[in-house]
């Protein structure tokens, strides 16, 4: 079983839908979880953070944390074209240097 | 928001040369620095941990003498890949986390490294 598992994709929705995105992981000791967009060629940027159970939200997006269930989701509400990108899964572990577990990834496609 | 500067944003050498790379935090202190690399349509890899003042951390199977690590100040992380070939030709990217617990990863802009 990998640490941070993510659906490749690719998913598709049409413009204005709701997209999905879902996360899981392995270690239950892990204590930040993150979402970072990845445009073709360009570094990630970080979305959103989260740090404690529920929903956690910021215009468009909205993190999802169920530690019990080992799951971290990002909807994102009213999909534009530009949401077109892969979406990274991070998860942060105490005690191991600070490193995040990096998933593979998500690729998104908003067809207009 | 935090930012980090990364340069070059784009290398072509011959093979043979060794490369370096700069990351620096502009708004804030990182004791610690992270650099990666990407290759074409594949995920992000960790390849070492940068600790201010100490030796970098290296992901297994990542050749420490290949890849020179430098984290000499709270703002600054150089990477020196030494002497390039081909098969190095990649996307490197760094990143920095501001101190406290917790705190995420925020990226350069990346290298694009491309060896004849």
């Amino acid at each position: 079983q990998k640490e941070v598992e993510q659906n490749s994709g690719p998913l598709s929705v049409p413009e204005g839908a709701i997209a999905s995105l879902n996360c899981t992981y392995s270690d239950r000791g892990s204590q930040s979880f993150f979402w970072y967009r990845q445009y073709s060629g360009k570094s990630p940027e970080l979305i959103m953070s989260i740090y404690s159970n529920g929903d956690k939200e910021d215009g468009r997006f909205t993190a999802q944390l169920n530690k019990a269930s080992q799951y971290v989701s990002l909807l994102i509400r009213d999909s534009q074209p530009s949401d077109s990108a892969t979406y990274l899964c991070a998860v942060g572990r105490a005690g191991n240097n600070r490193k995040l577990i990096w998933g593979l990834g998500t690729s998104l496609a908003v067809n207009p | 928001g935090a930012v980090v500067s990364q340069h070059p944003s784009r290398v072509i050498c011959k093979s043979g040369t060794s490369v370096k790379i700069e990351c620096r935090s502009l708004d804030f202190q990182a004791t610690t620095m992270f650099w990666y690399r990407q290759f074409p349509k594949q995920s992000l890899m960790l390849m070492a941990t940068s600790n201010e003042g100490s030796k970098a951390t290296y992901e297994q199977g990542v050749e420490k003498d290949k890849f020179l690590i430098n984290h000499a100040s709270l703002t600054l992380s150089t990477l020196t890949v030494t002497s390039a070939h081909p098969e190095d030709s990649s996307f490197y990217i760094c990143s920095a986390r501001d101190r406290g617990l917790n705190q995420p990863q925020h990226f350069g802009d990346g290298t694009r490294l491309s060896i004849l």
